[in-house]
């Protein structure tokens, strides 16, 4: 069975450090692939997504992960952490061709900024 | 274009009550769903619909009720509300294709004691 796995419930940077959060699925077929964010008290919202082409994806706020199908991994970074980039997130997954009730979210990781 | 909307925001329920988690869009989308979010285990699947008069069980089904009558709303019943089912829950639609993304209601807490 489909299943994704988020190493490290907490992450902590600095202020300007890179953030690097990190995300495996287990699959031997690829799958749709996502990243989203939740700041406190409020709805997950949508990061990143990888479907089919170019590995390297762009998202919203500076934030952009690479699809890596030889180890499996979809790990989202950011060059220079922001105070407002503290949020936790989730990467999330849904077997290609199969419908958005499929989806399996990863059990999120919780982003702290030092100043 | 108000989103996902939900209320109420927070509910405190005793054992046995039974409540309705309201969720709506205006996006005209005709997938919808619902998921309860718990510490360390990311979002469950709940009931899903693919359209008006259309749903299906997800993950966690039991202890819930769903229904929808139209596009735009799709409420979450607790028939009779039990401890185990204080969570966050969330709302989210998406046009309906797996590669398209969800948009999530601000979620409603519940408690039930």
């Amino acid at each position: 069975a489909q299943s994704v796995t988020q190493l490290g419930s907490h992450v902590s940077v600095s202020e300007g450090a890179l953030v690097l959060l990190r995300c495996n699925y287990s699959s031997s077929v690829p799958p749709y692939l996502f990243w989203y964010v939740q700041y406190p008290n409020q709805g997950l919202q949508l990061l990143l997504k990888y479907t089919t082409g170019a590995t390297l994806v762009k998202g919203i706020n500076g934030f952009e992960a690479e699809f890596k199908k030889s180890e499996t991994s979809f790990h989202l970074t950011k060059p220079s952490a922001h105070m407002s980039d503290a949020a936790e997130y989730f990467c999330a997954v849904i077997p290609p061709g199969s419908s958005a009730s499929k989806i399996i979210f990863g059990s999120g990781t919780r982003l702290s900024i030092r100043p | 274009n108000a989103g996902v909307t939900q209320t109420p925001k927070f509910q405190v329920l005793k054992t046995g009550q039974s409540m309705t988690l309201q969720c709506a869009q205006d996006m005209n989308h005709e997938y919808m769903s619902w998921y309860r979010q718990d510490p360390g285990m990311g979002l469950r699947l709940i009931h899903y619909s693919v359209g008006a008069g259309i749903t299906d069980q997800g993950e966690v089904p039991n202890g819930y009720n769903v229904s929808r009558s139209t596009t735009e709303d799709f409420p979450l019943r607790l028939l009779l509300a039990a401890p185990s089912q204080t969570s966050v829950y969330f709302c989210a639609s998406s046009p309906g294709t797996s590669q398209e993304t969800q948009y999530f209601g601000p979620g409603t807490r519940l408690l039930v004691l």
